[in-house]
């Protein structure tokens, strides 16, 4: 079985500029996350998806950060524009049940905005 | 302000000796608490979790301890092998979706 799949695996943007991140789920899991580490400092949740529906985006950082699960499979994470502070490690994560169930990541995406 | 906390930022252990990772939490909301192992450039891999409603769980040579009074949990490794060195996250949720992770503590096994 396929795990979570990320692209691109790095990415590196200058200030301003545009930024997609996809993510694919394990196959069969309706549950979709995406989180974020900056530099030393704690994974971060970003917004939970339940198929196509966000459930819980509480955790995305502003309006420059819009992400979508059309369809119900992956997920796409847009940055724009993409600020210096953005920069982090973006996982993505998914399960087939919530409610505190294991979740399992996938490798993440390295973004370097400058 | 966070609810979870692992204050040793890194450990170094000898091959065979007991590794123990500490973490710590404020919120007693939280009834599910999972340790991740996360390599270099690969996402964090599930480890083991426990509920709320016990104080020990085992796997092979990963065992994690709850104590709810202290709000404290702790994951021992024993024998450590070179193998487990990685960096290592503790998470809590109060049963739902939204994972709540530390910050890490970077475990190095000496062979």
């Amino acid at each position: 079985e396929a795990g979570v799949t990320q692209f691109p695996s790095h990415s590196v943007i200058e200030k301003g500029q545009t930024v997609t991140l996809r993510c694919d789920p394990i196959s069969g899991h309706d549950n979709l996350y995406w989180y974020r580490r900056v530099m030393g400092k704690e994974i971060k949740f970003l917004l939970h998806f339940v198929k196509e529906s966000k459930q819980d985006e509480s955790g995305m950082p502003n309006n420059r950060f819009l992400a979508e699960r059309t369809g119900g499979t992956y997920s796409t994470l847009k940055v724009q524009p993409a600020e210096l502070e953005d920069s982090g490690v973006y996982f993505c994560a998914s399960s087939q049940f919530a409610g505190g169930k294991t979740q399992y990541f996938g490798p993440g995406t390295r973004l370097l905005v400058l | 302000d966070q609810q979870v906390k692992q204050n040793s930022p890194s450990l170094s252990v000898q091959e065979g000796r007991i590794s123990i990772l500490n973490c710590d939490y404020t919120n007693s909301m939280f009834d599910y608490f999972l340790w991740y192992k996360k390599y270099p450039a690969e996402g964090p891999t599930f480890l083991i979790s426990i509920s709320s409603i016990k104080d020990k769980n085992e796997d092979g040579r990963f065992t994690v301890f709850l104590n709810k009074s202290a709000k404290h949990l702790s994951l021992h490794i024993v024998p450590s092998q070179p193998g487990d060195s990685a960096v290592y996250f503790c998470a809590a949720t109060p049963g739902t979706y939204k994972y709540i992770f530390g910050t890490g503590t970077r475990l190095k096994v000496l062979a």
